[in-house]
């Protein structure tokens, strides 16, 4: 694919279910980032990927939140027992290894979570 | 860029007067920067991108200015258009270290026909 996708573009869930959000990487990219950003506001930082390395989990905001990425592909993000706070739109943005001189994030279209 | 969760600020310009955003970052180490554009229901869009060893760099329409030490990066657009319309973020990094990005709060632009 020419960018990175995500799916579904638009959730919504009852407080207390499990949701999993998907992210497609663009081809040959390393690196993987999940954002999450709430109406009118900035993007937080939630994890970040780095081809085999461990993740940098720094950004998750409780332990309702985790990732996975499987074959340094696709990753899947799932927040357990949502709660209405949850509610915002994830974004996924993959990159080149900085090695390979590729700073430049490209970011997918987001998921908006609307939990109920 | 500071991450600090307010509301957006909004600059309203008239179609083809020229813009200027504005971004402040904290990190002192950061050598890397780079502009963003979101359009409602997108995500960010790549702009431009900035190193630390320069201070100005064009492109089309666009010029990012780099101020280091006031810690200060500043987006133009020459003749605004209405596809201009967006949200604006700055970012910034060290290259030195991995790749984790801080991203500013965000400057709502509005360009008025």
């Amino acid at each position: 694919g020419a960018g990175v996708s995500q799916s579904p573009s638009n959730k919504v869930t009852e407080k207390g279910k499990d949701v999993e959000l998907r992210c497609d990487p663009i081809s040959g990219h390393t690196a993987l980032y999940w954002y999450r950003q709430s109406l009118g506001q900035g993007l937080e930082f939630l994890i970040y990927f780095q081809g085999n390395s461990a993740p940098d989990k720094s950004g998750l905001p409780s332990d309702r939140f985790s990732a996975e990425r499987t074959g340094g592909s696709v990753s899947t993000l799932t927040i357990q027992r949502t709660q209405q706070e949850d509610s915002a739109v994830y974004l996924c943005a993959s990159s080149l290894e900085w090695a390979s001189g590729g700073n430049t994030q490209y970011f997918g279209p987001g998921t908006r979570l609307t939990v109920l | 860029g500071e991450s600090v969760g307010l509301h957006l600020p909004t600059l309203s310009v008239q179609e083809g007067d020229n813009s200027i955003i504005n971004c402040a970052y904290s990190n002192s180490a950061s050598d890397y920067f780079i502009w963003y554009k979101q359009e409602s229901g997108k995500g960010p869009q790549f702009i431009i991108d900035i190193r630390s060893n320069m201070d100005k760099r064009q492109g089309q329409r666009v010029t990012v200015l780099l101020n280091k030490t006031v810690k200060h990066l500043s987006l133009q657009i020459a003749a605004t258009q209405p596809g201009d319309s967006a949200v604006y973020f700055c970012a910034d990094l060290n290259s030195g270290g991995y790749q984790k990005v801080t991203f500013g709060t965000g400057t709502k632009l509005q360009v008025i026909p």
